[in-house]
């Protein structure tokens, strides 16, 4: 597609439930991103796939987070057991290269998914 | 690690004022700087960036010049608009590895008529 899709844009979910946001990423790019933004506050990293390998899951907040991205394009984070502070704007963002380029990659974002948790 | 530091928000300015929003980073290696902005309800866009030092990004009127003496990569532009109204995040792309990218805390930008 033209951009990255995000989908649902919102979503509200009841404290204990298990939720699920979608991104697809603009096709052919190698490089996925997600990215939580709490109320006021700047993107912090989450995680990190290039095509369907996990790189790096460093920024996930605890064992309830879980992404995946089996076929190297769409790409699925789960929250398990929401709680309160899991309450927030969830970034994707992709990109054209991959590892191995040496220059400035350029991420491009999606409109997000706002999660509240009730 | 790396971090980057912006000037807190909101900055309120009347139309075709001049603007500053101040950003300074630490890094290890040579990083990458970026100014990325995102307007109600949409998702972050570039605005521009600047790969190595003295290095001057601009677009859309806007402008930062990344000062490796200074650790700083401060935006401006000469007359703002009211459709300039955004919240403006500095941010650094490290050297090496994947890229990954470290964002400030945002500075919010309300331009009145």
């Amino acid at each position: 597609g033209a951009g990255v899709s995000q989908s649902p844009r919102y979503k509200v979910a009841k404290r204990g439930q298990d939720v699920a946001l979608r991104c697809d990423p603009i096709s052919g790019h190698v490089s996925l991103f997600w990215y939580q933004q709490a109320l006021g506050q700047g993107p912090e990293f989450l995680t990190y796939f290039q095509n369907e390998a996990q790189l790096d899951k460093s920024g996930l907040p605890s064992d309830r987070f879980f992404a995946e991205r089996p076929e190297g394009s769409v790409s699925t984070l789960k929250i398990q057991r929401t709680q309160q502070e899991d309450s927030a704007v969830y970034l994707c963002a992709s990109s054209e290269q991959g590892l191995d380029f040496s220059g400035a990659n350029v991420l491009t974002f999606g409109a997000g998914s706002r999660l509240t948790v009730l | 690690g790396n971090s980057v530091t912006q000037m807190e928000g909101p900055v309120t300015l009347s139309e075709e004022a001049f603007l500053t929003i101040n950003c300074t980073y630490t890094a290890t290696g040579y990083p990458s700087l970026f100014w990325y902005v995102q307007y109600p309800g949409e998702g972050l866009q570039l605005l521009l960036k600047a790969t190595k030092a003295d290095d001057k990004g601009s677009n859309k009127g806007f402008e930062a010049t990344y000062r490796k003496e200074t650790t700083s990569f401060h935006l401006e532009k000469g007359s703002v608009q009211v459709s300039d109204s955004a919240v403006y995040f500095c941010a650094l792309m490290r050297s090496g590895g994947y890229q990954k990218v470290t964002f400030g805390t945002g500075t919010k930008l309300q331009v009145i008529p």
